[in-house]
């Protein structure tokens, strides 16, 4: 069964500065994508950024990239010039391609931005 | 247009109770799942529908949990016999072809 692994609970930094959020996960499918979802208060999970597998190029969104190393199944994301809107749940996920293409989450990492 | 909408919001309900939730769609999407948020956890998991049918249910926890889409668009989440341990956020997020789209859920507290 595939996992994902967010190790970090809580991470906090400064308004305008740079945070990485830190995934691992497990599976043994070629084929996937991931992703990284922001859940707000408002309970809303909304995609942030998503990355095939198959595709070594890191993905950027504007002010988001990630850092996925395949051989290491390391899937993280870098948060640069943070906004008190950063301010959110972030989860980790993983879906298969094929099949169902149900999401598995990690637990997330709560992220606070400090003014 | 519209996004995924799910009611009710918010759900206190007793325990040994039957409560249904609702998810309507964005129009024109086949794919529907739904997913259980426990406090302090990632989404997990229930069902998914490809049109009306259930194609993958692996995830539903027991035989109290059971959900339907008879007409392809609107589905319900149906728990009998509540457990405070169903006390959870239910998410819904409706695909098209790939991307899911999540509701704003329904939170589900058992007293």
């Amino acid at each position: 069964a595939q996992t994902v692994t967010q190790s970090q609970p809580e991470m906090s930094v400064q308004e305008a500065e740079t945070v990485t959020l830190s995934c691992t996960y497990d599976t043994s499918e070629s084929d996937y994508y991931l992703f990284w979802y922001k859940q707000p208060p408002s309970r809303q999970m909304i995609l942030v950024i998503r990355q095939e597998a198959y595709k070594q190029q890191n993905a950027t969104e504007n002010r988001f990239s990630v850092n996925f190393q395949k051989a290491a199944k390391s899937f993280s994301l870098k948060i640069s010039d943070s906004q008190l809107g950063d301010a959110a749940m972030y989860f980790c996920a993983y879906r298969k391609r094929g099949g169902s293409e149900k999401l598995v989450f990690g637990k997330g990492t709560k992220l606070t931005v400090n003014p | 247009g519209a996004g995924v909408s799910q009611t009710p919001s918010n759900k206190v309900t007793e325990k040994g109770k039957y409560v249904e939730l609702r998810c309507d769609p964005i129009s024109g999407h086949t794919a529907l799942y739904w997913y259980r948020q426990s406090l302090g956890q990632g989404p997990e998991f229930l069902i998914y529908f490809q049109g009306t049918g259930a194609a993958d249910d692996s995830g539903l926890p027991n035989d109290r949990f059971f959900a339907v889409r008879p007409e392809g668009s609107v589905s319900t989440l149906k728990i009998q016999r509540t457990e405070r341990g169903d006390s959870a956020v239910y998410l819904c997020a409706s695909s098209l072809q790939g991307e899911q789209y999540f509701g704003p859920g329904t939170r589900l507290t058992v007293t």
